[in-house]
């Protein structure tokens, strides 16, 4: 049931510029906050980007967050071979009145 | 260290039921929201239900609602989630997690368990 939509995939060579796109409604990015996590294969997911554009320490500057109106971008630049990972988009909805996650997107370092 | 520890998942039969528990440390667990996500095997993440630090607030996922219960005891630094009612969509792995701010709609998930998992199935 998930309400934030992001493509499936995305993939990019070493050292390419990649970008995930996360698409809300006004109830949800339009009106909160968006977070970004990484789950690597086999591992719990990982907390990325915050706030929209805020990185937790001893998260690489490769990795960036933005927002606009009801959509919201994640950016991976500089790939690496250790980015390929799952990557969810969240945020608060306001209709909902609890937390909602995004499809998923399976990113490849060719 | 931060550490969240969950356990208690397994294999249940469908309506049977299940509590699931996550040990807490490294923290002022009293001080932070905590919450459950689950992941049902190949699929993504779903966010099940949150619990403010003091347990005046409480929110599910329509999916879990009225058959899923979140608590926590702060003197054992320990979350709950007591499960009911299980159907075989429930299964899947099951995550505590730490908000990382007090308002819950700005708060991100900063801290994972390893998660357990649960199967409902005959």
């Amino acid at each position: 049931q998930s309400v934030l939509t992001q493509p499936p995939s995305a993939s990019g060579t070493p050292g390419q510029r990649v970008t995930i796109s996360c698409s809300g409604s006004s109830s949800n990015i339009g009106s909160n906050t968006v977070n970004w996590y990484q789950q690597l294969p086999g591992t719990a997911p990982k907390l990325l980007i915050y706030s929209n554009n805020q990185r937790p320490s001893g998260v690489p500057d490769r990795f960036s967050g933005s927002k606009s109106g009801t959509s919201a971008s994640l950016a991976i630049s500089g790939l690496q071979s250790e980015d390929e990972a799952d990557y969810y988009c969240a945020a608060w909805d306001d209709s909902l009145n609890g937390r909602v996650f995004g499809t998923g997107t399976k990113v490849t370092v060719l | 260290e931060v550490q969240l520890v969950e356990s208690g998942g397994g294999l249940v039969k469908p309506g049977g039921s299940l509590r699931l528990s996550c040990a807490a440390s490294g923290f002022t667990f009293s001080s932070y929201s905590m919450n459950w996500v689950r992941q049902a095997p190949g699929k993504g993440l779903e966010w099940v239900s949150s619990i403010s630090s003091s347990s005046s607030y409480i929110y599910y996922a329509d999916s879990v609602k009225g058959r899923f219960t979140i608590s926590r005891d702060n003197a054992k630094n320990s979350l709950y989630l007591q499960m009911n009612s299980l159907r075989a969509e429930d299964t899947a792995v099951y995550y505590c997690a730490r908000d990382n701010d007090i308002v819950v709609v700005v708060a991100a998930f900063d801290y994972w368990g390893q998660g357990t998992l649960v199967t409902v199935s005959s």
